[in-house]
């Protein structure tokens, strides 16, 4: 059974650097899928951050480009999330997820099929 | 940046009724399309995938159909348990992934 798992502070102050981190069990980072951070202010819909892929491929949306980085860690079966110079603009749930790296392939896992439970990092002095 | 416009935001109905959902994207996605489903405090959940397909578990009255720029999720038959806000996303532009701003199916 596949599960993901986010961990890291609530609160975040202005200007500094969140962290997050996202464990994953029942199935390893090794295989052919990327590893997602998504996130989701109160009330909105969700927002794609980026991915990442074992083989080192990132991808980072643009609106966020400058200031995110995601990494994984394949000994821990684990994947992270930096977002630099945060503001109140970034309070939101951050939920960890997994889709299909091939982007030909038909089916279910070609996106977001198993997600963490989210957790929420607020942005406040 | 392809763009995903959901309506109506709200949908007031009764159990039993049909739901009758609509995703509009900036572009065509093919049939690249996801839709999901959010509960308070929870994830969303995969419910249809590539425009028409049911995710694993997902009940006979979720379909979802449409191809290049409109899509539609019917839900056939309101159970209590399919309250909740539907959001749909795309992956024709990878890697540029979006979200739809979401319809809340709330209970009349």
């Amino acid at each position: 059974q596949v599960q993901l798992q986010e961990s890291g502070p609530g609160l975040v102050r202005p200007s500094e650097t969140l962290s997050l981190t996202c464990a994953v069990a029942g199935y390893s980072i090794r295989s052919d899928f990327y590893c997602d951070w998504i996130r989701q202010p109160p009330g909105k819909g969700p927002e794609w951050i980026g991915s990442v892929h074992h083989s080192g491929r990132t991808y980072y949306n643009p609106s966020l480009n400058s200031r995110v980085t995601i990494s994984v860690d394949m000994s821990k079966n684990h994947f992270s999330l930096r977002l630099s110079s945060v503001t109140a603009a970034d309070t939101a749930v951050y939920y960890c997820a997994r889709h299909g790296a091939n982007y030909y392939a038909s089916g279910s896992y070609s996106y977001f099929d198993s997600w963490g439970q989210g957790t929420l990092v607020a942005v406040s002095s | 940046e392809i763009v995903l416009t959901q309506s109506p935001a709200t949908l007031s109905l009764s159990p039993g009724e049909r739901a009758t959902l609509s995703c509009r994207a900036s572009q065509s996605v093919s049939d690249y399309l996801a839709w999901y489903q959010q509960k308070p405090g929870q994830a969303p959940r995969l419910l249809i995938y590539d425009a028409s397909n049911r995710a694993t578990g997902i009940p006979a009255r979720f379909s979802g159909s449409g191809s290049g720029t409109d899509f539609t999720l019917t839900i056939s038959s309101l159970e209590p348990e399919d309250f909740a806000v539907y959001y749909c996303q795309q992956r024709s532009n990878w890697p540029l992934l979006t979200f739809g701003g979401g319809t809340k199916v709330e209970i009349k």
